[in-house]
């Protein structure tokens, strides 16, 4: 059965480096493309971006110019990088699965709070 | 991008009834590449459908799926108690991928 379980920093400051990473536990790391969402406290769902086991990215253009996705493939994980955060960017994070652009499995989520 | 629109936005039923949910897409998604998903409180969210119609691994039969172009529909065939909790639709067939703004369904 696959797991995904992420870590990382959840207190900021503004105009900090926000960095999550994600472990695949379980299945097949090198077939699929990995990716990352947020959902601020009482909102809904959005999309951060993912990467494939080979490293291509694709990101959501009102992030792209502060975020860095990154792989790992023989730690089996992947790793998010927000720069320069600020209080909108306060959310509970997901890493996820991403067998064809849907999100099959997901991690347990990071709260993820800015704040000076 | 595409914009996903849900209704209603909120739904209020009875266990043992039948649920009914809308996506409605501002433009045509590509290859039905729509994918639906419950999220209780507290959770993760959890993939019921994805190509419109197809059931995730361990989804019973009682959630339906269907639609095309720009409008999807999710159906629950008898709420379960496990059923009251949020619904969101999502699109993969265009970068950036979208989520609706959910809806949620409630006793």
């Amino acid at each position: 059965q696959v797991q995904l379980q992420q870590w990382g920093e959840g207190l900021l400051k503004p105009s900090e480096t926000l960095s999550l990473s994600c472990t695949v536990h379980g299945g097949s790391f090198s077939t699929y493309s990995w990716g990352w969402i947020r959902q601020p406290p009482g909102e809904g769902l959005g999309w951060i971006g993912e990467i494939s086991h080979s490293g291509t990215t694709d990101y959501n253009p009102s992030l792209k110019s502060r975020l860095t996705i990154s792989v790992d493939t023989s730690k089996r994980q992947f790793s998010l990088r927000l720069t320069s955060v600020t209080a909108a960017d306060s959310a509970t994070y997901f890493c996820a699965r991403m067998p064809a652009g849907y999100l099959d499995v997901w991690g347990q989520g990071t709260t993820v709070t800015v704040s000076s | 991008e595409i914009v996903l629109t849900q209704s209603p936005g909120t739904l209020s039923l009875s266990p043992g009834e039948r649920a009914t949910l809308s996506c409605r897409a501002s433009q045509s998604i590509s290859g039905s590449s729509l994918a639906w998903y419950r999220q209780k409180p507290g959770q993760a969210p959890r993939l019921l459908i994805y190509d419109a119609s197809i059931r995730a691994t361990g989804i019973p039969d009682r959630f339906s799926g269907s639609g095309s172009g720009t409008d999807f529909t999710l159906s629950i065939s008898r709420l379960e108690p496990e059923d009251f909790a949020l619904y969101y639709c999502q699109q993969y067939g265009d970068s950036p991928r979208t989520f609706g703004q959910g809806t949620k369904v409630e006793i």
